[in-house]
């Protein structure tokens, strides 16, 4: 059960700019707990791509940004590139549940 | 750097218990700063955060599976398990061991590990 909800598809050409949203509540986003985003390719397990919000792990391309407002989340990525086409999924942690919630998951589809 | 392998029967029948493994390398569970969570996903699905272990056993879990989750630690083999009892059709999936600080992220993943439910 998503406590956290995401456009179901975004897509756009090599090049372009893409964002998704990552919508939540008071006892997760709200409550101030950072927004994680992971990255997961077809048979693969998901890998992540940043963390407390904006951060970005060693490795991960600059084109790849994340800000977090209120009760809502965004990942855009920048320059749009053919090896980005996965599926994306936000995360943090939920106060009500002592535990994690993860967002409904995005798929980025590279025209 | 840590690794997380799962491992466990890959079929149970409904009712019955699905019992998994993490082997963790590269850090000690018994004295890490870390949480060590499972997560699953159903195929064509999202992810679900199972529930979590620390060093000292504390451990909790998701209240969406109740009551049916036990998850522990076994130090003199450096891993995690995860039983869940009573499965249905709807605990098909693949099951995630990962680690991760409190409150942050999940920087380690294994490779997961498909459990399926069938009679």
């Amino acid at each position: 059960q998503s406590v956290l909800t995401q456009p179901p598809s975004v897509s756009g050409a090599p090049g372009q700019r893409v964002t998704i949203s990552c919508t939540g509540s008071s006892p997760n986003i709200g409550a101030g707990y950072g927004v994680h985003w992971y990255l997961q390719l077809p048979g693969s397990a998901p890998r992540l791509l940043i963390y407390d919000n904006n951060n970005r792990p060693s490795g991960v391309p600059e084109r790849f940004s994340g800000s977090k407002s209120g009760t809502s989340a965004s990942l855009a990525i920048t320059g749009l590139q053919a090896e980005d086409e996965a599926d994306y999924y936000c995360q943090a942690y939920d106060s009500s549940l002592s535990g994690y919630v993860f967002g409904t998951g995005t798929k980025v589809t590279v025209l | 750097q840590v690794q997380l392998q799962e491992s466990g029967p890959g079929l149970v029948k409904p009712s019955q218990t699905l019992s998994l493994t993490c082997i963790v390398s590269g850090d000690s569970i018994s004295s890490s700063s870390y949480y060590w969570s499972w997560i699953r996903q159903p195929a064509g699905k999202g992810l679900e955060w199972i529930g979590r272990i620390y060093s000292s056993g504390n451990a909790n879990h998701n209240p969406s599976l109740k009551s049916r989750v036990t998850i522990s630690l076994d130090t003199s083999k450096n891993q995690f398990s995860l039983k869940l009892n009573s499965v249905t059709a709807a605990d098909t999936a693949v099951y995630y061991c990962a680690r991760g600080p409190w409150p942050g992220p999940f920087d380690d993943w294994g490779q997961g590990t498909r459990g399926t439910v069938s009679s």
